[in-house]
């Protein structure tokens, strides 16, 4: 069963526009929220993240939403650059440092 | 500089043999962590280990094995009995604060069976 899912594996975006990203979850328990960057051939590296207890947290032109009530969290990236090409992983661990469970991920391809 | 590593980069296994890859940090972490990525299918848990000489399955565990002999050093074999043993391994660690910004990657190794 899949505690963490993201339902676009794809997504394609002119440079200089909004990339949005979404992701839902089915555990009540996770209370923490994050968003990694990947790749091809490297490790994920972290993004941003957010802790159940806020709805919003903002780091330069990254912005994540969290909406406990629908279970939805989403990655805004604005503006939205040809660097920031790459499979976007959305995480969420449960209160004590549980391991992270990861969604399949989107690729986001940004279009000059 | 501190780090995950992850050796080698590229495995090619043979049906039937085990391997085993390696893992080393020296971020001073507690916890080490072993994923899986597989095509459209997100990174998968493994195993874990949040303290030396302990460790935890994760949700894939089957066919795997590991030890944590050293707070350094977590390496993961794939055994014979891992059915579909393709595919890219990630390791991670992080110290053992609850400290979610503190999960580190290596940078993977692709395992191959031929």
């Amino acid at each position: 069963d899949q505690q963490v899912k993201q339902n676009s594996p794809s997504l394609s975006v002119q440079e200089g526009r909004i990339s949005i990203l979404n992701c839902d979850y089915t555990n009540s328990m996770f209370d923490y929220f994050l968003w990694y960057k990947k790749y091809p051939a490297e490790g994920p590296t972290f993004l941003i993240s957010i802790s159940s207890i806020k709805d919003k947290n903002e780091d330069g032109r990254f912005t994540v939403f969290l909406n406990k009530s629908a279970k939805h969290l989403s990655l805004h990236i604005v503006p939205s650059q040809p660097g920031d090409s790459a499979v976007y992983f959305c995480a969420a661990s449960a209160f004590g440092n549980t391991p992270l469970v990861f969604g399949k991920g989107t690729r986001l391809s940004v279009i000059a | 500089d501190g780090g995950i590593t992850q050796s080698p980069k590229y495995l090619f296994r043979k049906e039937g043999q085990n391997v085993t890859l390696s893992c080393e940090q020296n971020l001073n972490h507690d916890a080490m962590y072993w994923y899986r990525q597989d095509p459209g299918q997100g990174l998968r848990l493994i195993y874990y280990s949040q303290i030396v000489n302990d460790f935890q399955k994760g949700d894939i565990a089957e066919g795997y094995s590991v030890s944590r002999e050293k707070k350094e050093s977590f390496p993961l074999t794939v055994t014979s009995a891992q059915k579909n043993p393709t595919a890219f391994y990630l390791c991670a660690s992080n110290s053992d604060r609850g400290d979610h910004y503190g999960y580190t990657f290596g940078s993977g190794t692709r395992l191959t069976v031929v």
